[in-house]
């Protein structure tokens, strides 16, 4: 499973968009982008995932670039509650190891 | 309720003293994880099971052993504890995929077990 790379902080105003990019240049054909955040210690919580379009739900929206090479994480009206550390994980369906790396830390700032 | 349960939650042991953490989930899901979390070193994975029966070392597996008897549970055992293995743990599940045409599959963490070996 190819390994990512992220930017270690990012701060983000309160009800302003948050966009956390996430590179994941060495991606094989078959494997899905995942985010995760984690909220002080509590476990890691799942946010979304896509493997070439771009994906929205309640949470977040999931934008992958067309060669996907690298893909950004959108929390469209960004809360206190969003502050957490977020990961970005490529992994394929039946693939064996999660690579979580120390992810971005984002703050949320009133 | 879907969920994956940890226990203890917190434990405080002594070097050399075997201890066993269990992890038990009720979504019949093939995959198990184990991940450690240190400060400024993120998760890593200790070991994983894709089935019953089925394990294998993840990045940081000395000093720990698994085993999965049944699909629900994957305990995380340790031998001889040192206090290297201080640490957060955290225990996850997920279904696995049969192709990437079969989609991705979230993984659900459980609450966490908090380990100090003095």
């Amino acid at each position: 499973d190819a390994k990512t790379t992220q930017p270690p902080s990012m701060d983000c105003a309160e009800g302003r968009a948050a966009n956390l990019p996430c590179n994941h240049s060495t991606i094989s054909g078959n494997e899905y982008v995942y985010w995760y955040r984690q909220i002080h210690s509590q476990g890691p919580q799942y946010i979304i995932h896509g493997l070439k379009n771009n994906e929205t739900n309640e949470m977040a929206s999931l934008i992958i670039t067309e060669d996907r090479k690298s893909s950004t994480l959108i929390l469209p009206h960004a809360t206190l509650r969003d502050t957490a550390v977020y990961y970005c994980i490529v992994r394929a369906p039946t693939g064996n190891q999660f690579y979580f790396g120390t992810g971005t830390s984002l703050t949320v700032i009133p | 309720e879907a969920q994956v349960t940890q226990n203890p939650r917190y434990l405080i042991t002594v070097t050399g003293k075997k201890l066993t953490v269990t992890c038990s989930q009720n979504m019949n899901h093939e995959y198990m994880s184990w991940y450690r979390q240190d400060p400024g070193l993120g998760l890593r994975q200790i070991y994983y099971s894709m089935n019953v029966e089925v394990t294998d070392k993840g990045d940081v597996p000395e000093g720990y052993k698994v085993s999965r008897k049944e699909k629900r549970n994957f305990p995380l055992i340790l031998e001889s504890p040192s206090p290297n293995q201080t640490s957060l743990y955290f225990c996850a599940s997920s279904f696995l995929g049969q192709g990437v045409s079969s989609g991705g599959y979230e993984q659900y963490f459980g609450p966490g077990t908090r380990l100090t070996v003095t």
